[in-house]
């Protein structure tokens, strides 16, 4: 079966230091994996993926995720929070199944302080 | 290039009565999705259609959620009868081709059933 846990609900960070959200995915099959983010009363926006190219993928406004197969995760980092970040972050996996499948992690609310 | 738009953006609705909400996709893309949050819980898939036909709609819930996308363009989604648990944000996505491809997600419409 697939699964998505996104291990932290709420993570607080200062404004302009580092930034981690784990993604932990379980699947049986070479997946695609997603971050995306919604911001308040947003769609939500496509950060970056990944689909078997290079393990280290970089997305938009500075985020980037890596890939580790052998501990099946994809975490979200970014060197620098900005105020703007803040927002609540989805973890994505799609797979192929016999018919594809996208299964959502719960989502990882990110506050950011001045 | 439009984006995937929603209408309406917000509906409150009594239980009982019946509510439809629309998605457009963005221009060209074959595949329709529709996806649903319900409070505090993650999104889960709906429906998927490939232009006109439903490919996959095994995530819809029950027989009083009906999906259509009549030639292929946009979708609509009625809700009859609405019922409190059908409270939630309705998330409608598109994408160029099947399989392991970026969908791109609209901004949601959230639904209140009193």
């Amino acid at each position: 079966a697939q699964s998505v846990t996104q291990l932290d609900s709420h993570v607080s960070v200062s404004e302009g230091t580092p930034v981690l959200l784990r993604c932990n995915y379980s699947s049986s099959y070479s997946p695609s994996l997603f971050w995306y983010v919604q911001h308040p009363n947003k769609g939500l926006q496509l950060l970056l993926k990944y689909t078997s190219a290079a393990t280290l993928v970089k997305g938009i406004n500075g985020f980037e995720a890596e890939f580790k197969k052998s501990e099946t995760s994809f975490h979200l980092t970014k060197p620098s929070a900005h105020m703007s970040d803040a927002a609540e972050y989805f973890c994505v996996v799609r797979t192929d199944t016999g018919g594809f499948k996208t299964i959502f992690g719960a989502g990882t609310r990110l506050f950011v302080k001045a | 290039e439009a984006g995937v738009t929603q209408f309406p953006s917000h509906s409150v609705i009594e239980k009982g009565q019946t509510v439809t909400l629309r998605c457009d996709p963005i221009s060209g893309h074959d595949n329709l999705y529709w996806y649903r949050r319900v409070m505090g819980k993650e999104i889960k898939f709906l429906l998927h259609f490939v232009k006109e036909s439903k490919q996959d709609e095994s995530g819809m819930p029950n027989n009083r959620f009906l999906a259509e996308r009549t030639g292929g363009t946009y979708s609509t989604l009625k809700v009859q009868p609405a019922e409190l648990e059908d409270s939630g944000v309705y998330f409608c996505a598109s994408s160029q081709s099947w399989g392991l491809e970026t969908q791109y997600f609209g901004p949601g419409t959230r639904l209140l059933v009193l």
